[in-house]
């Protein structure tokens, strides 16, 4: 049973470019959410998707980022017109229920470095 | 509104030595509480976590924690540490069976010397 699988796991984008970053939950799973690292410290929330819907999008920035998780394929985060701030370690991680606090299975992370 | 506490930046043991990652939480309601652990260029892995049941916590890979209300305190420790266990640990609060927000300390990373 394969667990989260995210790709690209590094993308250089020079500013202005968009970048897009695929995560796929693990097999049975239709909670998604995304958290960004930024570097030395903690993640911090960023969206909560489930198939079709956005739950609870309070830690995205309000322009360039967005996210989706349609009925078929993986979750997306998009950054459009990246800045050099954008780098950061984005890590996905799915759920079976919304309900259960705490059991999220992360992904390896996708490395976004903007030059 | 709910926060964590990792109150060391980097701790470093010698091999066989006890470990002790101290993690001090804030929370308006009973929280759950979790440490997760990272290894370097890895995604995140659950310890173990503490939902309102039994306060001491046993988790993978020998590591324990114990939830002390009084001291709004969740502590992560292991009797004897192996140099596989150097990696980078998080102390997570989340409110009780609201997952959509975890919320990260800023990490303790872990050291052990041969």
């Amino acid at each position: 049973n394969a667990g989260v699988m995210q790709n690209p796991r590094h993308l250089v984008r020079r500013r202005g470019q968009e970048a897009r970053l695929r995560c796929s939950p693990m097999k049975g799973h239709s909670h998604v959410y995304w958290y960004r690292q930024l570097p030395e410290e903690g993640l911090k929330f960023m969206v909560y998707l489930q198939k079709e819907n956005i739950i609870d999008e309070s830690g995205m920035p309000k322009e360039r980022f967005s996210a989706e998780f349609p009925k078929e394929g993986p979750s997306i985060l998009r950054i459009q017109q990246v800045v050099r701030g954008d780098s950061a370690a984005y890590f996905c991680a799915s759920s079976s229920t919304g309900g259960e606090a705490g059991e999220l299975f992360f992904g390896e992370g996708s490395r976004l470095t903007v030059l | 509104a709910q926060s964590v506490t990792q109150l060391d930046s980097h701790v470093s043991v010698s091999e066989g030595t006890p470990v002790l990652l101290r993690c001090n939480y804030s929370s308006s309601y009973s929280p759950s509480l979790f440490w997760y652990v990272q290894h370097p260029n890895k995604g995140l892995q659950l310890l173990l976590k503490y939902t309102s049941a039994a306060t001491l916590v046993k988790g993978i890979n020998g590591f324990e924690a114990e939830f002390k209300k009084s001291e709004t305190s969740f502590h992560l420790t292991k009797p004897s540490a192996h140099m596989s266990d150097a990696a980078e640990y998080f102390c997570v609060v989340s409110d009780l069976g609201n997952t959509d927000k975890l919320i990260f300390g800023t990490g303790t990373r872990l050291q052990v010397f041969p």
